[in-house]
């Protein structure tokens, strides 16, 4: 398995332009995660899936933010409109129900708003 | 999920063992450890997790303390590559199936 797969892995914007960063995980896993690391803030949990279904998104930071899940092989995080505190590295994870707590994450996608 | 502590950073000389702490003094009886990795730029790795039993894997070896407050990962012969960010979790498993890092501890393997 290739494993969990993001992309872009970079991507400089503008503010206000909308962006969306995608992910891939590993096939047979039924739970996907969006994690945001930045200096300040450290390793923050988005929101996550469980049979393509979000099961809590109580770290959106806000309405500009939002993801999907429209199969069990894809998912994407969107960010409209963009600012400057949006600028973070992006972390997809996957993982099993199966053994739960060992998530497998992606090279992640470092975003750049200016 | 219970609380964790560890050291901010931590060196250890190249080929020596690297002992790296954790208090979760809080841990409830149905609570997992878990430890993750960071290498710069990439995003974390699983390493181990246990229960109460001590555990080995080709990676590392995970100590927990009689009375579960603390446990130590060991590094057998820490190498340059395992200069990274290590994170202690506590988690039960019927949480749903979520983690919540906390800041780590920085291991610098020095030659």
């Amino acid at each position: 398995d290739a494993g969990v797969i993001q992309s872009p892995r970079h991507e400089v914007t503008e503010m206000g332009q909308e962006v969306t960063l995608r992910c891939k995980p590993i096939s047979g896993h039924d739970y996907l995660f969006w994690y945001r690391q930045t200096m300040m803030r450290g390793l923050e949990l988005l929101i996550y899936f469980n049979n393509n279904v979000p099961i809590d998104d109580s770290g959106m930071p806000e309405d500009r933010f939002s993801a999907k899940m429209p199969n069990a092989s894809f998912s994407t995080l969107k960010i409209q409109p963009s600012e400057p505190r949006d600028s973070a590295v992006y972390f997809c994870a996957s993982s099993s129900g199966q053994a739960p707590g060992r998530h497998t994450f992606g090279s992640g996608t470092r975003l750049t708003v200016v | 999920d219970a609380k964790t502590t560890q050291p901010p950073s931590m060196d250890c000389a190249e080929g020596r063992a690297a002992n790296l702490p954790c208090n979760h003094s809080t841990i409830s009886g149905n609570e997992y450890v878990y430890w993750y990795r960071q290498i710069h730029s990439q995003g974390p790795q699983y390493i181990i997790h246990g229960l109460k039993n001590n555990e080995t894997n080709e990676m590392a070896s995970l100590i927990i303390t009689e009375d579960r407050k603390s446990s130590t990962l060991i590094l057998p012969h820490a190498t340059l590559r395992d200069t990274a960010v290590y994170y202690c979790i506590v988690r039960a498993n019927n949480a749903g199936n979520m983690l919540t890092f906390g800041g780590g501890t920085r291991l610098m393997v020095k030659p």
